[in-house]
């Protein structure tokens, strides 16, 4: 399984643009990556998905360059309520396929 | 997206005692499962792999006879932790894949007095 780094935290203020990093250098032809939100005492939320290139959805863009060794996670106008926990996963993702967790990146976002 | 749910949402025993979990996928079938543990500031960690139909498959170091696996229909799978100690308090979350993405429970917090 490719192993994936990230920062351990991260501050922002309200209102801006959070990119978050993760490398992932040996990462298998067939794998995708995927970020998750996770709030202290729940469940990892699904975030976004992709494979290459750029993802986005209604809540972040995932950026992919092209050789794939690394993946940036956007959040647009984050705010408070965004201080969580965030995992970048990679892997494959079809049915009975686990995910491992990396360290993840506490962003912590402030008034 | 997918829903999985868990109960209970936290449980508290006494040392020795036995306590279920369970996970169900809401709106999907899941042939396969999967259960985590995550202990405070961590990260979670993968115990095993819910099988419908088959035995689960544990990852190394987890006690199979402690962390009994069931998974008897497409949208349920439990997990009993027997003869449970204080070191078996932990979050433990179960997901499942639903349109190649993968949905976590919501959790569930087990208290070993």
């Amino acid at each position: 399984l490719a192993k994936t780094t990230q920062p351990i935290s991260m501050d922002s203020y309200e209102g801006q643009e959070v990119n978050i990093t993760c490398s992932h250098n040996n990462i298998a032809t067939n794998d995708y990556i995927t970020w998750y939100q996770q709030f202290p005492s729940q469940g990892p939320r699904f975030i976004i998905q992709g494979y290459k290139t750029k993802v986005t959805n209604e809540v972040a863009s995932l950026f992919i360059p092209a050789d794939r060794k690394s993946s940036t996670l956007s959040l647009p106008r984050v705010s408070l309520s965004d201080t969580a926990v965030y995992y970048c996963l990679v892997g494959l993702i079809y049915s009975g396929y686990a995910l491992n967790f990396g360290k993840g990146t506490s962003l912590l976002v402030t008034p | 997206g997918a829903v999985v749910s868990q109960h209970p949402s936290w449980v508290i025993c006494k040392s020795g005692t036995s306590v279920k979990i369970e996970c169900r996928s809401l709106d999907f079938q899941a042939t396969t499962m999967f259960w985590y543990r995550q202990f405070p500031k961590q990260s979670l960690m993968l115990m095993a792999t819910s099988n419908e139909g088959s035995k689960a498959t544990y990852e190394q170091g987890v006690e199979k006879d402690k962390f009994l696996i069931n998974h008897a229909s497409l949208t349920l799978s439990t997990l009993t932790v027997t003869s449970a100690h204080p070191e078996d308090s932990s979050f433990y979350i179960c997901s499942a894949t639903s349109t190649d993405t993968q949905y976590f429970g919501p959790g569930t917090r087990l208290t070993v007095l």
